[in-house]
């Protein structure tokens, strides 16, 4: 059973343009969720949250925003730069094992200069 | 100065092989983790411990064993490998019960059994 899931394996854009990065979850008694940043031969590097009772969260150029009644998130990246390029995972966990993420299967962002 | 660093980065070893990663972490976080990487990218944990003491232990082979000896610190040993344990594996790290703060993971550990 797949909790947490994005749609889109990839997704190409242009420098300067907006990235949005969508996921979907099935669990609702989901409290917070997460979008990770990663890059080849490295670990997955945190980037933004999002608890369950608000709809937005913002951190320079990156936005997440969630969507409590149809179960999804997006990860908006304005502008997008090439150093972007990467795999973004979103994660989602509950309490009162908080510290227990369920991942997504990842999407792969790629910039063009 | 790394956060969070295992060893080794890549292994290579045999069916029926026993072996060990090495995790270490110096940000004083109380809780770590082990997460698999399959050949389909999902990222799956393993076992959390918090403060040397098991807390998560999922659907995971017993062949499988961690070992805390203190909360700095969280190796995984591996007992008779098999094909399917072809993975890369994460050690991170996180702040108890702060679900907004997100792990610290290490860069990883491709094993590879041939």
């Amino acid at each position: 059973d797949q909790q947490v899931k994005q749609n889109s394996p990839s997704l190409s854009v242009q420098e300067g343009r907006i990235s949005i990065l969508n996921c979907d979850y099935t669990n609702s008694m989901f409290d917070y969720f997460l979008w990770y940043k990663k890059y080849p031969a490295e670990g997955p590097t945190f980037l933004i949250s999002i608890s369950s009772i608000k709809d937005k969260n913002e951190d320079g150029r990156f936005t997440v925003f969630l969507n409590k009644s149809a179960k999804h998130l997006s990860l908006h990246i304005v502008p997008s730069q090439p150093g972007d390029s990467a795999v973004y995972f979103c994660a989602a966990s509950a309490e009162p094992n908080a510290g227990k993420s369920t991942f997504g299967d990842g999407t792969t962002l790629t910039v063009k200069p | 100065d790394t956060a969070v660093s295992q060893t080794p980065k890549y292994l290579v070893t045999q069916m029926g092989n026993d072996k060990s990663i090495k995790c270490e972490q110096n940000l004083g976080h109380d809780t770590m983790y082990w997460y698999k990487q399959d050949s389909k990218k999902f990222l799956k944990i393993m076992f959390s411990y918090n403060n040397k003491e098991l807390i998560i232990n999922e659907t995971v082979p017993n062949r499988f064993s961690p070992k805390s000896p203190d909360k700095a610190h969280l190796n995984l040993h591996i007992n008779s490998l098999e094909l399917g344990d072809s993975a890369v594996y994460f050690c991170a790290s996180s702040p108890t019960g702060r679900g907004l703060y997100g792990y610290t993971f290490g860069s990883g550990t491709r094993l590879t059994v041939v």
